[in-house]
């Protein structure tokens, strides 16, 4: 079965620092791997994803993910972190055939 | 592209009652599933529907129902609610991904339900 941890309930960064969010996952075979953000009352927005190829995947918003095979990690960064950065965060894997599952989320807090 | 809608966006019914709740995808997007959330439990999977048929499910009871329209609109429905299915229910569509894998899933603003 697949599964995703994401060991922090939440990360708190000062405007301006990098930021990391980090996930590990859990799946037999070739995952498929993404990550989501959430605003209040808002459904999920997709950032990035990975499939194939470079393990370094850019996306929205100035961030991006690494791919970590051995390490079966696939944490999300972005070099300056801004204010307006502060939601919901979320891990997500699938492979082909299966329904997505989703870490338990990640509150990410910048402070001005 | 317009995105995902979900209708109504907030819901408060009563013990007992049943609900029915609408998704319409992305225009081309054959595929549609739906989600729980709760502070609790976090994002859990509920179903997957793909033209019309049942193609994945989550451990959910068999109160908690879905169905797909030809035009890819789909609907869930949960009977005599219980006071533990307040939550946010999230629909997401999906287009076919690469030889029919798994694609990036779109979100909808989700529905607020309400159980008193």
């Amino acid at each position: 079965a697949q599964s995703v941890a994401q060991p922090e309930d939440q990360v708190n960064v000062a405007e301006g620092n990098p930021l990391t969010v980090k996930c590990t996952y859990s799946v037999s075979g070739n995952p498929y791997l993404f990550w989501y953000v959430q605003y209040p009352n808002r459904g999920l927005q997709f950032l990035l994803k990975y499939i194939t190829g470079d393990n370094l995947v850019k996306g929205s918003y100035g961030f991006e993910a690494e791919f970590n095979k051995s390490q079966t990690s696939f944490h999300l960064k972005k070099p300056s972190a801004l204010v307006s950065d502060s939601a919901l965060y979320f891990c997500a894997v699938s492979r082909y055939g299966q329904n997505f599952v989703f870490g338990p989320g990640t509150r990410l807090s910048v402070l001005p | 592209k317009a995105g995902v809608t979900q209708t109504p966006r907030y819901l408060i019914k009563t013990r007992g009652q049943q609900v029915t709740l609408s998704c319409s995808p992305i225009s081309g997007h054959r595929s549609v599933s739906w989600y729980q959330q709760t502070p609790g439990q976090g994002l859990q999977f509920l179903f997957e529907y793909f033209s019309e048929t049942q193609r994945n499910k989550g451990n959910f009871p068999g109160r908690f129902s879905g169905r797909q329209f030809s035009n890819s609109r789909s609907e869930m429905n949960v009977s005599t609610l219980e006071l533990g299915d307040s939550a946010l229910y999230l629909c997401a569509s999906s287009p076919p991904g690469l030889a029919g894998g798994p694609d990036t899933q779109y979100f909808g603003p989700g529905t607020r339900l309400t159980v008193l």
